[in-house]
């Protein structure tokens, strides 16, 4: 069973730079496994960031980017605010049309 | 505007199946895939399966197979998602999501609001 592994919380200050990341618990992410992010906020639907480990969404500040970080997928929020405390999932295609989520990252601001 | 309308709040009792719906708004619903994603009360989003609205042609995760069924009527533009012999670990937030296409073909690009499901004795 393919596992996808996040950091369950992390802390920035306003103004940081935070790194997220997203890894498998056998093997390394690539980007045949098609990274994409999303950002949730309490009661309401994920909304997609970054797309194919480093395309942003229309709309999505350039303060979010995505990358390969040695074997894992990464999103980097540059210049964190206030507004950006949310939680964060990761989405790998793991082949035969199948995808698996992480577990999430909660974002705190402060 | 494109947007995805999911059904109401349900509530089932152990063992009863559920059916939400997921009507798709100002695009071509036959030209993209819809996903199933859910998530449990405080809990992480899992991905369920995906639904070929133009082949009908589905794909679930593994721990659903068999439980799980995933339909389109393009008539009405209109996907569903049945789950069967619900336990109370069921009790979730059911999202239904369009896949995108050509270089998006690999982002969950626009979801519905969400769909409350309730199991409870």
């Amino acid at each position: 069973q393919t596992v996808v592994t996040q950091e369950p919380s992390f802390s920035v200050s306003p103004g940081g730079t935070v790194t997220l990341t997203c890894g498998l618990s056998s093997g390394s992410v690539s980007t045949n496994h098609y990274p994409s992010w999303y950002q949730q906020t309490p009661g309401q639907p994920p909304r997609a960031l970054i797309y194919n480990t480093n395309i942003r969404s229309s709309g999505v500040p350039d303060r979010f980017s995505g990358s390969i970080l040695g074997n894992k997928a990464a999103l980097t929020i540059t210049g964190a605010q206030a507004d950006d405390e949310s939680d964060y999932f990761c989405v790998l295609y793991v082949g035969s049309d199948t995808w698996v989520f992480g577990g999430g990252t909660k974002l705190t601001v402060l | 505007q494109e947007q995805l309308v999911q059904s109401g709040a349900e509530v089932k009792k152990p063992g009863a199946s559920v059916k939400v719906s997921c009507k798709a708004f100002g695009y071509s619903f036959i030209g993209q895939f819809i996903h199933w994603v859910r998530q449990a009360p405080g809990q992480g989003l899992e991905w369920m399966g995906q639904n070929n609205p133009n082949s009908g042609g589905t794909n679930f995760a593994q721990k659903f197979q068999g439980r799980v069924t995933m339909t389109s009527d393009t008539s009405i533009i209109t996907a569903y998602m049945e789950l069967s012999k619900l336990r109370s670990d069921d009790t979730a937030v059911y999202y239904c999501a369009r896949r995108g296409l050509g270089e998006t073909g690999y982002v969950f690009d626009l979801w519905g609001q969400g769909t409350l499901v309730t199991v409870s004795s």
